[in-house]
Parts: structure tokens; C-alpha cells; sequence
């Protein structure tokens, strides 16, 4: 079945690190995007991808980076540079025409201690 | 600039219709989106409208769309215990980006 797979679920790391979080799908989509979702805050768009070797900054990409080397695959780096990386990281995909609803994956909850 | 806007809480009671409503900027969207989310989990998509369209009824769901003044809602009839989560409208933003609202947690009480 076609489906998109973020990894790890939890994720925790020492304040000051680096840390990269895994996204792919299998559905041929040819856009990605990486959201980041606190508490009372709804979705922030971090980054997003319409095509291989190209993305563009969401509206809090500071302190991120991303590469798109493959279709599939759309990983987050989370530098040391993110003042407050603590929370729920949801990656997502969709065709790039017509009705793009957006195919979700399961999140991955980073804690920075 | 581009704002979703919800209400943050909806209780409602098994068995009663539920009517989120969701306010946006952006006029120039082609579609509107309704997810759900559980908890810990990803958002899943509910339905959307076409903008030309004013309703969309999709069994227990209807979305109701209202351009004029950019209001947007999603009625659920029967509401169920299954039905309690964290409802988002989104509206088209950059390129192919969305634009989520801050979500309405809607808690079902049998």
C-alpha cells in the first residue's frame, strides 16, 4: 500500500546537537512539505519541496535545512541553530495540481533536553 | 497576510450535530480542506470543496461555503465519541503550500 513514513516516532537529543528526521513516501507525489506543530499553535509550514532538487522556505525556516536528492525522500535536519526545536514534527505530500490534499505521516516528536 | 482562524473548543453531546466554523484570507483559493487529527498522530484528510461550489454534503459531513464572507464551516451530523479530535480548515497558500488554522478540539460526551 502507498503511504508516506516518518521515523523515528520519538526522537530525543542533547541541546547543542544536530538532529535529522526521516520522511518517505511511495506515492509518487511530486510535492513534500515539513510542518511543525506546538500546542495551541496549529500547523507553521517549515519547508517545502514541488520538485527534486528544489524547495522553499515555510514561514519559520530558520534554523532548519532540507534536501530533496530523491522524489521519495524529504529529510529535516533540526541544527543547533533552532532556538526552541522541542515539538511535534509532521512531514506531508501531495500532487501538484487540481485538488492537492495533502497525505499526512504519523509525526515525529522531537525532545531537546 | 494569509490567517486561518477557528474557534479553539466545541463540546458537544453524543448524537447532536457538531458545526466547526473557519474563517480565511486568501479568496483566490481553488479548494478548501478539512482534516482531523488524533491524538499523537497525523492529520487526515476530511473533505474539501471546490471554490465555485456552496455545499458539499459527503455522508455524515457537510461543508458549507460562504465566499463572500470567507467562512467556511464543516457540520457533522450524529456526532459520535469516535468523533472527538482536532478538526483544521486550510486554505491555499504559496506554490502548493496550505495554510492550517490553529485546529478546534471538538470533545464528544455520551
Amino acid at each position: 500500500d502507498g503511504g508516506i513514513t516518518q521515523s523515528p516516532k520519538y526522537l530525543f537529543r542533547k541541546e547543542g546537537q544536530n538532529v535529522t528526521l526521516s520522511c518517505e513516501q511511495n506515492l509518487n507525489h511530486d510535492a513534500m512539505y515539513w510542518y511543525r506543530q506546538d500546542p495551541g499553535q496549529g500547523l507553521r509550514l517549515i519547508y517545502y519541496s514541488q520538485i527534486v532538487n528544489d524547495f522553499q522556505k515555510g514561514d519559520i525556516a530558520e534554523g532548519y535545512s532540507v534536501s530533496r536528492e530523491k522524489k521519495e525522500s524529504f529529510p529535516l535536519t533540526v541544527t543547533s541553530a533552532q532556538k526552541n526545536p522541542t515539538a511535534f514534527y509532521l512531514c506531508a505530500s501531495s500532487i501538484i495540481s487540481g485538488d492537492y490534499g495533502y497525505t499526512f505521516g504519523s509525526g515525529t516528536r522531537l525532545t531537546v533536553v | 497576510g494569509e490567517d486561518v482562524e477557528q474557534s479553539l473548543f466545541l463540546s458537544v453531546r453524543e448524537g447532536d450535530s457538531s458545526v466547526i466554523n473557519c474563517t480565511y484570507t486568501d479568496s483566490s483559493s481553488t479548494y478548501l480542506y478539512w482534516y482531523k487529527q488524533e491524538p499523537g498522530a497525523g492529520l487526515q484528510l476530511l473533505t474539501y470543496i471546490f471554490s465555485n461550489m456552496d455545499m458539499k454534503q459527503d455522508q455524515r459531513l457537510t461543508v458549507l461555503l460562504n465566499k463572500k464572507d470567507k467562512h467556511l464551516s464543516l457540520r457533522i451530523a450524529d456526532t459520535q465519541t469516535g468523533d472527538s479530535a482536532i478538526y483544521f480548515c486550510a486554505e491555499e497558500g504559496a506554490g502548493t503550500a496550505l495554510i492550517f488554522g490553529k485546529g478546534t478540539t471538538l470533545s464528544v460526551s455520551s
